[in-house]
């Protein structure tokens, strides 16, 4: 166990409905990310923050996901307007500013109908 | 694009064999590769990592060795057990995230 915790740990929804994910590191993890892993991939950098500043964002970030951590802690990740090929799972990781020393959640399982 | 990738899918090994996973990179400029374990339904867990000055490195039954001539990462796993069965991701730093490979599975029999 990591500390990280995801929640939920599985969303159904239907195309065009909005969804929310929360993710809690650990108190020392200052740094913290969003990944997306499709079956049988890696997973795949969607953004990154350093305490409550959102400094990079991938371009697999379309206009449609949206992410905060307003006090430096728990993030969330919103998808609006849900596609079918938003179906993935959702990692989250913090570090201590050590990027070889990230440590994942479970993810949250998004299935899109 | 250059990318981490992984040189075998699947690997299959009895329980007692070590188990070697390979991995080749294209990025000469990462600082830190990192191997990942990820059993079914969770999120990926720290292995191992190793600093771009270094070829080898130990850990509890695991050791990594890195081989900057050819871009080839491996990790070798001793004495495999069945818990060890688990999907191996090779990671590198770049920039501001962790770039993975496609992942290989590893299966252990009894």
């Amino acid at each position: 166990d990591t500390g990280v915790s995801q929640d939920p740990r599985h969303k159904i929804t239907k195309r065009g409905q909005n969804v929310t994910f929360r993710c809690d590191p650990i108190s020392e993890h200052n740094r913290l990310y969003w990944y997306r892993q499709t079956l049988g991939q890696g997973p795949e950098f969607l953004t990154y923050f350093q305490n409550e500043a959102q400094l990079e964002k991938s371009r697999l970030l379309s206009d449609r996901f949206s992410a905060e951590r307003p006090k430096g802690s728990f993030s969330t990740l919103e998808i609006q307007r849900t596609e079918q090929g938003d179906s993935a799972m959702y990692l989250c990781a913090g570090d201590r500013g050590r990027m070889n020393e990230q440590f994942f959640g479970p993810g949250t399982r998004l299935t899109v109908l | 694009g250059e990318s981490v990738g992984l040189h075998l899918p699947t690997l299959s090994v009895q329980e007692g064999d070590n188990s070697i996973i390979n991995c080749a990179y294209s990025n000469s400029a990462s600082d830190y590769f990192i191997w990942y374990k990820q059993e079914s339904g969770k999120g990926p867990q720290f292995i191992i990592d190793i600093r771009s000055n270094m070829d080898k490195r130990q850990g509890q039954r695991v050791t990594v060795l890195l081989n900057k001539t050819v871009k080839h990462l491996s990790l070798q796993i001793a004495a495999t057990q069945p818990g060890d069965s688990a999907v191996y991701f090779c990671a590198e730093t770049r920039g501001t995230a962790l770039i993975f490979g496609k992942g290989t599975t590893l299966s252990v029999s009894s």
